[in-house]
């Protein structure tokens, strides 16, 4: 199954809105995720580094007041986009490391990320 | 500064025909090296990935890769490809925070 989950896989809303959307590692702790952004047939930009029990950091020109990311637990980081516009529609895909001191099952690879399978969000 | 470059925007080949997909890369220190497979609105799939060890890493559904120092490549190969692979492949440099740093992406087609 899935390493890593996203909800709602896809989502549809009117400009103003916010929109959150759920990223959750299933089989192991993640104290670390990573949200990106896509453009259609582009690569991934790394939007900010979700740390839980602490704030997440943001990568340059990335607003924190617009995405709002919170790590509340172990295996569960949300990122919420704040009063969306047509703009902030995009692909957005969290990621998550299995790192040595996680609790990996034994066929997971240590030290590899791990991507949810992305939410398409459209901002009408 | 790290990066990682996909001097291929589209790479096509024919089934059955060996596929190779280059990556270069830019670091200092050891490189941590990453291939990742994207199917149309989907997640990243891990492939394979290159820490230490031997330079020839063999990953998922039959790919392999070749870790080369001195001409800091990263090339991700099959021997023998499938219409089934066809997608968008990225190559990835991770930093020692755990970020990882991707190459501008390359479309595979296999034609039948």
């Amino acid at each position: 199954g899935a390493v890593v989950s996203q909800h709602p896989s896809r989502v549809i809303c009117k400009s103003g809105t916010s929109v959150k959307i759920e990223c959750r590692s299933l089989d192991f702790q993640a104290t670390t995720m990573f949200w990106y952004r896509q453009f259609p047939k582009k690569s991934l930009m790394l939007m900010a580094t979700s740390n839980e029990g602490s704030k997440a950091t943001y990568e340059q020109g990335v607003e924190k007041d617009k995405f709002l990311i919170n790590h509340a637990s172990l295996t569960l980081s949300t990122l919420t986009v704040t009063s969306a516009h047509p703009e902030d529609s995009s692909f957005y895909i969290c990621s998550a490391p299995t790192l040595a001191g996680g609790l990996a099952r034994a066929q997971r690879n240590t030290d590899t990320q791990y991507f949810g399978p992305g939410t398409r969000l459209t901002v009408l | 500064a790290q990066s990682v470059a996909q001097p291929e925007d589209q790479v096509n080949v024919a089934e059955g025909n060996p596929l190779t997909v280059k990556c270069t890369y830019s670091v200092s220190g050891n490189p941590y090296l990453f291939w990742y497979v994207q199917y149309p609105n989907r997640g990243l799939q891990f492939l394979l990935k290159y820490i230490t060890g031997d330079n020839l890493v063999k990953g998922s559904y039959g790919f392999e890769a070749e870790f080369n120092k001195s001409q800091t490549s990263f090339h991700l190969k099959k021997p023998s490809a499938l219409v089934s692979d066809s997608a968008l492949y990225f190559c990835a440099l991770r930093s020692n925070d755990y970020k990882l740093s991707f190459g501008a992406g390359t479309t595979v087609t296999v034609r039948a």
